[in-house]
């Protein structure tokens, strides 16, 4: 499987919004609607932000959300602020019961 | 609350086998899958597979069949990866993480993160 494509770097200014693309096939973000965002801080596990597309996970904020339109997904995070700041990875169910993920968006917050 | 708790780093030479625990806590693992994925410096997240701690059952990546064993010993609510043959390519840090709930297919609690380094 390959991996989804996101941007490699996406930024925005305290208070705007910022959407990260993920783009993978019909055998994965098109075809299930089990796709999940991540967020990572230097040297931290990763932590869900999104999952089954557009849920929220308990304790995340309301500012993050997410779609799905066709193959390709779609985080946005609105009302940026400074510790939205870090690494970002879509993944998908891809069949077989197998995952695959994107190559990941550094976000910056300036 | 629900808490993994991994092995620490390991130095491996090229070859040799590396064996990470996760100890479960908070919740009983047969209740859900494991899965164990990687991330290499500076690089992106990799998974790896998943077993099915109740049966046993396991499933990889194809890039890692053949090369990776997932066990779990429910006395100790433990799951274990071993990955043999290591090279170079494998220095990475390794996560085990479960499910938000069941039904789900996203990883709502990682283990800290065990870093294997390969390395003559």
């Amino acid at each position: 499987q390959s991996a989804l494509t996101q941007p490699p770097s996406a930024s925005g200014s305290p208070g705007q919004s910022v959407t990260i693309s993920c783009t993978g096939t019909s055998s994965d973000v098109g075809g299930y609607n089990y796709v999940s965002w991540y967020q990572q801080h230097p040297g931290k596990a990763p932590k869900v932000m999104i999952y089954e597309v557009s849920k929220r996970p308990s304790g995340v904020p309301d500012r993050f959300s997410g779609s799905k339109s066709g193959n390709t997904a779609s985080l946005t995070v609105s009302g940026l602020q400074a510790e939205d700041e870090g690494d970002y990875y879509c993944s998908s169910h891809a069949g077989s019961e197998s995952y695959v993920f994107g190559t990941g968006t550094k976000l910056t917050v300036l | 609350q629900v808490q993994l708790a991994q092995s620490g780093a390991e130095v491996k030479e090229p070859g040799a086998s590396v064996k990470v625990s996760c100890k479960a806590s908070g919740y009983t693992i047969t209740n859900n899958y494991m899965h164990w994925l990687r991330q290499a410096p500076g690089e992106g997240l990799e998974w790896m597979g998943w077993i099915d701690p109740n049966s046993g059952r396991t499933n990889f990546a194809q890039k890692f069949q053949g090369r990776v064993t997932l066990t779990r010993d429910t006395s100790t609510n433990t799951a274990y990866m071993e990955l043999r043959r290591l090279s170079s390519d494998d220095t990475a840090v390794y996560y085990c993480a479960r499910v938000i709930h069941s039904g789900t297919y996203s990883w709502g609690y990682w283990g800290q993160g065990t870093l294997v380094t390969v390395s003559s």
